[in-house]
């Protein structure tokens, strides 16, 4: 099966814009999660997606929305981008409610 | 909220040689999960083990180990016969068994000795 894809791998935005990140899960996963990743405060979650259903948000700012469709695919949107906004943001998908994760290879979001 | 430590920020391990990174976690609930990724320079997350908590066994993947102590609430990884390719960035995390958000632990950096 393929992997985790994310897209795209690498971005540059400025300040005041608005971003929005792709992730396509393993076939047959139903579970999207999204982490940020960043050398200051590590690894933190952001929100999980499970049949088109937010299941769980983590403790981030309304600029941070995210969706997924039917197909199980998921979009992270940031608005108004911060500085602090740049980051590693990790996908991760897993077959059922509460499962082991497997995730993509990010992509690298920077802002100026 | 669960939290999860790991208090070696870097470790070292000549090739060959066994090392073993620690993790503890806090947490209330009785039934969860506990994993161990690795992460290498290229970023990409890579599952190494899986523990559930209600098993007593503690799992095995290949040279990858793990000692799992419950009521310690404690959650080390033993790696036997390093190799060059292990080195990488090892996270600890933690997920409750009602949903996939994951805790993680701020990682300790494998270093292999040739």
């Amino acid at each position: 099966k393929a992997g985790v894809t994310q897209t795209p791998r690498y971005l540059i935005k400025t300040r005041g814009q608005q971003v929005t990140l792709s992730c396509s899960p393993i076939s047959g996963h139903r579970s999207v999660s999204w982490y940020q990743q960043t050398p200051g405060q590590g690894l933190q979650f952001l929100f999980e997606y499970f049949s088109e259903t937010q299941r769980n948000k983590g403790n981030f700012p309304g600029r941070f929305s995210g969706r997924q469709f039917s197909n199980s695919r998921s979009e992270m949107n940031v608005s108004t981008l911060e500085l602090g906004d740049s980051a590693l943001y990790l996908c991760a998908s897993g077959p059922g409610k509460a499962d082991t994760q497997y995730f993509g290879p990010g992509t690298r979001l920077t802002v100026l | 909220a669960q939290t999860v430590t790991q208090s070696q920020p870097e470790m070292s391990v000549q090739e060959a040689e066994t090392v073993t990174l620690s993790c503890t976690y806090d947490t209330s609930e009785s039934d969860y999960y506990l994993f161990w990724y690795k992460q290498p320079p290229s970023r990409q997350m890579i599952l190494v083990i899986r523990q559930e908590a209600y098993k007593q066994q503690n799992a095995t993947e290949n040279r990858f180990s793990v000692n799992f102590q419950k009521a310690a609430k404690s959650f080390s990884l033993k790696i036997s016969d390093s190799q060059l390719g292990d080195a990488a960035m090892y996270f600890c995390a933690y997920s409750s068994n009602t949903g996939n958000q994951f805790y993680f632990g701020t990682g300790t950096s494998l270093t292999v000795i040739p």
